[in-house]
């Protein structure tokens, strides 16, 4: 158990919706990450905030949207869903915020759009 | 952007055969991270390399971080089947950009 926790665990919705999907990181870890890992793909950097601020992005599309509230935990919006953006979403939360430290994954969010 | 190239893609062995992942960076890295992700499992931390040319073991895995801070390998002495999974690497500059992955299938 990694401490990182991912709800809800399986989604499955339909092209065109929008889903949430929430993040609570490691007590005490500031800094929260969100990846996108497809069918036999590597892990897509989406985003990292740290203590509440956006604190790098990487390819996230404009479709897409986080948060991290003042609790720390963060929540990603997937808005317009197409199917290509089916995959495995995982949360994963650091205790800095420069990328000197471990990442603590979850377990992930599967996500199903037919 | 930032790119992390890792092969191979997937490597086939046999029980106790070793095996080897490599990571190659176009730019100079902070520090990189590797990690493994089993089968329906998720990431978890294996090691962070630091310093120029630094080799680090861990039983029968080793990691060396290329002394030009651009390469990185881990090493798999002796597989078992319980070195089954993904191997990633991990490169920081300013963000933490995973490579694709080594799949490492071990056959008894």
């Amino acid at each position: 158990d990694s401490g990182v926790t991912q709800t809800p665990k399986h989604l499955i919705t339909a092209t065109g919706q929008r889903v949430t999907l929430r993040c609570s990181p490691r007590s005490g870890d500031l800094s929260v990450y969100w990846y996108q890992q497809s069918l036999d793909q590597g892990l897509q950097f989406l985003i990292q905030y740290y203590n509440g601020e956006e604190r790098a992005k990487g390819n996230i599309l404009e479709r897409f949207s986080a948060q991290q509230f003042p609790d720390l935990h963060s929540e990603l919006n997937l808005s317009s869903l197409e199917l290509g953006d089916s995959a495995l979403y995982f949360c994963a939360s650091s205790g800095s915020g420069d990328n000197t430290g471990e990442l603590f994954f979850g377990e992930g969010s599967r996500l199903t759009v037919l | 952007g930032q790119q992390v190239m890792q092969i191979p893609q997937y490597q086939h062995v046999q029980e106790g055969e070793d095996f080897t992942t490599y990571c190659n960076s176009s730019t100079t890295l902070s520090n990189i991270q590797w990690y493994k992700q089993r089968p329906g499992g998720h990431p978890v931390f294996l090691i962070q390399l630091v310093k120029s040319g630094e080799v680090k073991k861990q039983k029968r895995l080793t990691f060396q971080f290329g002394e030009a801070k651009k390469n990185s390998s881990l090493h798999i002495t002796a597989t078992q089947t319980t070195d089954v999974g993904t191997y990633f690497c991990a490169a920081v500059t300013g963000k933490l950009i995973f490579g694709q992955g080594t799949t490492l299938q071990v056959k008894p």
